[in-house]
């Protein structure tokens, strides 16, 4: 099946540097993927919607400036978090659509990578 | 303003018995629900979905119920074994949004053994 593979899966940088987060899908195109953030009380927030060839659409609350998003091809969306800060340390979990002819019977074709864990020191 | 609701943010059951989460949702304009499973520092993946032509949908262990006057949902894990115990998150989409589903909140489940 359809897999969105997610690279690094920890990192840990120090305060005031840059880290990216990869996301790719490996065996389909997906022109729109997703960025989400997990806080520590679970809560899913979607942060931003990634459309391949233009800008990232981002959620209200969410700084654009901050976290840099890159689609530049069909299969790779980047997440840059610039001059990170401890508060920034969290769970980062990327997710694609899959096309029409590609969805499972019953997902909708809604995949999810395996999430990166950010520690800003 | 959530628009799809877990309000149990966790849930203990013990092993062989039934698990029901529920989740609630706002907007009726929903037409797909979905559930995901979960486990600490991994992505979510997906466990079961209902259309909202339906009112049961089963898999195996997994039933989703929907009730669409009450916009409410369940999911129901029977019987429970020790390996389902993580967070599950309730999802609801539309075809107006693109299929783009919003999330609850998550329960935290744990089985004992």
């Amino acid at each position: 099946g359809a897999v969105v593979s997610q690279h690094p899966s920890r990192v840990i940088c120090k305060s005031g540097t840059s880290v990216k987060i990869e996301c790719r899908s490996l065996d389909f195109q997906a022109t729109t993927m997703f960025w989400y953030r997990q806080f520590p009380k679970q809560s899913l927030m979607l942060m931003a919607t990634s459309n391949e060839g233009s800008k990232a659409t981002y959620e209200q609350g969410v700084e654009k400036d901050k976290f840099l998003i890159n689609h530049a091809s069909l299969t790779l969306s980047t997440l840059t978090v610039t001059s990170a800060h401890p508060e920034d340390s969290s769970f980062y979990i990327c997710s694609a659509t899959l096309p029409h002819h590609a969805w499972g019977p019953q997902d909708y074709g809604y995949t999810f990578g395996s999430g990166t864990r950010l520690t800003v020191v | 303003d959530q628009q799809v609701k877990q309000n149990s943010p966790s849930l203990s059951v013990q092993e062989g018995r039934i698990s029901i989460l529920n989740c609630d949702y706002t907007n009726s304009m929903f037409d797909y629900f979905l559930w995901y499973k979960k486990y600490p520092a991994e992505g979510p993946t997906f466990l079961i979905s209902i259309s909202s032509i339906k009112d049961k949908n089963e898999d195996g262990r997994f039933t989703v119920f929907l009730n669409k006057s009450a916009k409410h949902l369940s999911l129901h894990i029977v019987p429970s074994q020790p390996g389902d115990s993580a967070v599950y998150f309730c999802a609801a989409s539309a075809e107006g949004g693109s299929y783009i589903p919003t999330f609850g909140r998550g329960t935290s489940l744990i089985v004992h053994p």
